[in-house]
């Protein structure tokens, strides 16, 4: 079946540390996004990328960073400059970003990294 | 920038009874769209209903319903005959089109009483 696959599902990180989230997708969909979950915060866009070897920042991309070397891949890296990284992660892909197709998300089951 | 605002951090139904969550926003566009997301305690987000804004007709899917009121920019949620199953974060989510990416509002959270 299709879907997208984030790993790891729980993440521990010694403070100064860096990470990557991995984001894989077999839905063949042109763009993917990384989201960060806080309580009582929504769904907040950390990067966004429409096609390979090209992403964009999203509203609170200060301290992460990202990579689109394959359709299939979009892995964030939550670098020790993030001073509060202690959140979840979701990834999402859609299939038509620029189209008239509603740009549906689809999304992964996310990633819950802690900062110890 | 366009903002999504939902105003009812917490919300709680009884089961098999109705419920609605709000949701407004903000914009100066003509064409977008609208969705409604659902947050189990999984944390998978699932899609439970979109809206065409050129669409004057209101989206149903099953028990869930919309109640989209364009001159007012509100895009508001209904589920009827509530179900334990329900009981989830609701994420209101607009779409501008184009090379943009959705904009969420914080979420509602909903709580089925047996």
């Amino acid at each position: 079946d299709g879907g997208i696959t984030q790993s790891p599902k729980y993440l521990f990180r010694k403070e100064g540390q860096n990470v990557t989230l991995s984001c894989e997708q077999n839905l063949n969909h042109d763009a993917m996004y990384w989201y960060r979950q806080d309580p009582g915060q929504g769904l907040r866009l950390i990067y966004y990328s429409q096609i390979v070897n090209d992403f964009q920042k999203g509203d609170i991309a200060e301290g992460y960073s990202v990579s689109r070397e394959k359709k299939e891949s979009f892995p964030l890296t939550v670098t020790s400059a993030q001073k509060n990284p202690t959140a979840f992660y979701l990834c999402a892909s859609s299939i038509n970003f620029r189209g008239s197709g509603a740009n549906v998300l689809t999304f992964g089951a996310g990633s819950r990294l802690t900062v110890l | 920038a366009q903002t999504v605002t939902q105003s009812q951090p917490e919300m709680s139904v009884q089961e098999a009874e109705t419920v609605t969550l709000s949701c407004t926003y903000d914009t100066s566009e003509s064409d977008y769209y609208l969705f409604w997301y659902k947050q189990p305690p999984s944390r998978q987000m699932i899609l439970v209903i979109r809206q065409e804004a050129y669409k004057q007709q209101n989206a149903t899917e099953n028990r869930f319903s919309v109640n989209f009121q364009k001159a007012a920019k509100s895009f508001s949620l209904k589920i009827s005959d509530s179900q334990l199953g329900d009981a989830a974060m609701y994420f209101c989510a607009y779409f501008k089109g184009g090379n943009t990416p959705l904009v969420f509002g914080k979420g509602t959270r909903l709580s089925v009483i047996a």
